[in-house]
């Protein structure tokens, strides 16, 4: 059974990085079978997407997001990363990193992290 | 990008009761759409994926149907865990996006 882990601080100030790091066990990033992705929810809101990575590297981010956002891998601790820059109140969110399985689906996700952006 | 529009967006209903989801988007996404139940702290939950394909360990009171711009999510008899908000994602082109979501609440 696949499972995700969010860790990072939960609180972080204006004009300053976000910085959050998912560990996957049950299964291999590795094995080139799925992308891991990050989706975010203001509280009280829906579901955004913010971009995905290959176990190769390569990334897709949300073109709303894209200037500041940055996924990275890092195989040998079955571990991926995200880092937002310059955030704001806006960015306030519980922060889900997730797999995508079947027809690019969200087959599993994890439990989600809350990050408050506030000085 | 496209958008999701889902309807109605809050719902009340009673056990037992049938209850449709409706999920448009805003151009063809063929089959690549999803639909996932969250619940209040919870992170969401894949119910159907390729809009009728039923997840593992899902209950069979749920399913999914449509293609094109137009699909559904039906509850065929609501039992009390189902109340919850749902969503449907297109899949079919990045960025992904979803629907605004559905609350279904006990009437």
């Amino acid at each position: 059974q696949v499972q995700l882990q969010e860790s990072g601080p939960g609180l972080v100030k204006p004009s300053q990085t976000l910085s959050l790091t998912c560990t996957v066990s049950g299964g291999s990033i590795s094995s080139g079978d799925y992308y891991w992705s990050w989706i975010r929810q203001p509280p009280g809101k829906g579901l955004e997407w913010i971009g995905y990575i290959y176990y190769s590297g390569s990334t897709y981010y949300n073109p709303s997001l894209k200037s500041r956002v940055t996924i990275s891998v890092d195989t040998s601790k079955n571990q991926f990363s995200l880092k937002l820059s310059s955030v704001t109140a806006a960015d306030t969110a519980v922060y889900y990193c997730a797999r995508e399985g079947p027809a690019a689906s969200i087959d599993y996700w994890g439990q989600g992290t809350l990050v408050t952006v506030s000085s | 990008d496209i958008q999701m529009t889902q309807s109605p967006s809050s719902l009340s209903a009673s056990v037992g009761d049938r209850v449709t989801i409706t999920c448009r988007a805003s151009q063809s996404i063929s089959s690549y759409l999803n639909w996932y139940q969250q619940k209040p702290g919870k992170a969401p939950k894949l119910l159907i994926y390729a809009a009728s394909s039923l997840q593992s360990g899902v209950p069979s009171r749920f399913s999914g149907s449509g293609s094109g711009t137009d699909f559904t999510l039906t509850i065929s008899s609501l039992q009390p865990e189902d109340f919850a908000t749902y969503y449907c994602q297109q899949s079919y082109s990045t960025p992904s996006s979803f629907g605004q979501g559905t609350k279904l609440e006990i009437k």
